[in-house]
C-alpha cells in the first residue's frame, strides 16, 4: 500500500517559468512532510518541510503548500533554472505511538527544466 | 556534503553470496537508517537504529540484518543474493526523536549478477 503518492513520473519546464511538482498521501497520521532532490549518483539531498500545523513554508525559490483536508502537498519553484533538473521525492512521517518515526517516500517525480 | 559516509562506492558479486554495506552517520546524529531502491522505485524503508538499538523494521527480508555499533556507524548484511536485490542502498542518519529530517549518504550500487 503507498502512502504517498506522486502521480507524475516526470515533468518538463521552461527556464524561468513555475515547476509545480504535486503529492498525495493516505495517512491522517503523517504531520511532517519532506521534499528531498536526487541527481543521478548522488543520495538524496533534503529540500524543504512543512509540519502539519502550518499550510505554507518558503525558502528562497522554493514553496511547499499543504493542504491537509485534501491530503495533498505541492511544491513549487520559481523561477525554474536547469541546475533544478532533478528527481523530487515527496516523503512523509507521523508518530505512530511509539518514539519512531520513520521517513516514508513516494516514488519521485523527474523534473526537467529546459534552457 | 551531507556527512554521512558510505562504502564502498560499488558492489558486485554474484547470486548466493553475502555482502556488508557500511554506514557511518554525521557528527552528532544517533539515529541511522537504511533505504533500499530498486530501478524505478522509490525509496523502501528497510530498517532504522537508534543508539545502537534496532527501532524500526520496514520492508527488510529475512536475509538480511543490520546493526548499530557503539561508535553509531552501522552495517547492513545482505545474504544469500538474489538477482532481484540489485539495487541501490541509502543510509541515512538523524539527530533522532521529534519531527525528523534524514540525510543521506551517496549510496551504495549493489550488483547481483
Amino acid at each position: 500500500d503507498q502512502q504517498v503518492k506522486q502521480n507524475s513520473p516526470s515533468l518538463s519546464v521552461q527556464e524561468g517559468r513555475i515547476s509545480i511538482l504535486n503529492c498525495d498521501y493516505t495517512n491522517s497520521m503523517f504531520d511532517y512532510f519532506l521534499w528531498y532532490k536526487k541527481y543521478p549518483a548522488e543520495g538524496p539531498t533534503f529540500l524543504i518541510s512543512i509540519s502539519s500545523i502550518k499550510d505554507k513554508n518558503e525558502d528562497g525559490r522554493f514553496t511547499v503548500f499543504l493542504n491537509k483536508s485534501a491530503k495533498h502537498l505541492s511544491l513549487h519553484i520559481v523561477p525554474s533554472q536547469p541546475g533544478d533538473s532533478a528527481v523530487y521525492f515527496c516523503a512523509a512521517s507521523g508518530n505512530y505511538g511509539g518514539a519512531t518515526n520513520k521517513l516514508i517516500f513516494g516514488t519521485g517525480t523527474l523534473l526537467a527544466v529546459q534552457p | 556534503d551531507s556527512g554521512v559516509t558510505q562504502t564502498p562506492k560499488h558492489l558486485i558479486t554474484a547470486t548466493g553470496q553475502r555482502v556488508t554495506l557500511r554506514c557511518s552517520p554525521r557528527s552528532g546524529d544517533l539515529s541511522v537508517y537504511w533505504y533500499q531502491q530498486s530501478l524505478d522505485q522509490g525509496l523502501q524503508f528497510l530498517i532504522q537504529y537508534y543508539n545502537g538499538e534496532e527501532r524500526a523494521k520496514g520492508n527488510i527480508l529475512e536475509r538480511f540484518s543490520a546493526q548499530q555499533f557503539p561508535d553509531l556507524h552501522s552495517e547492513l548484511n545482505l545474504s544469500s543474493l538474489e538477482l532481484g536485490d540489485s539495487a541501490l542502498y541509502f543510509c541515512a542518519s538523524s539527530v533522532g526523536g521529534g519531527l525528523i529530517t534524514l540525510f543521506f549518504g551517496p549510496g551504495t550500487r549493489l550488483t547481483v549478477l
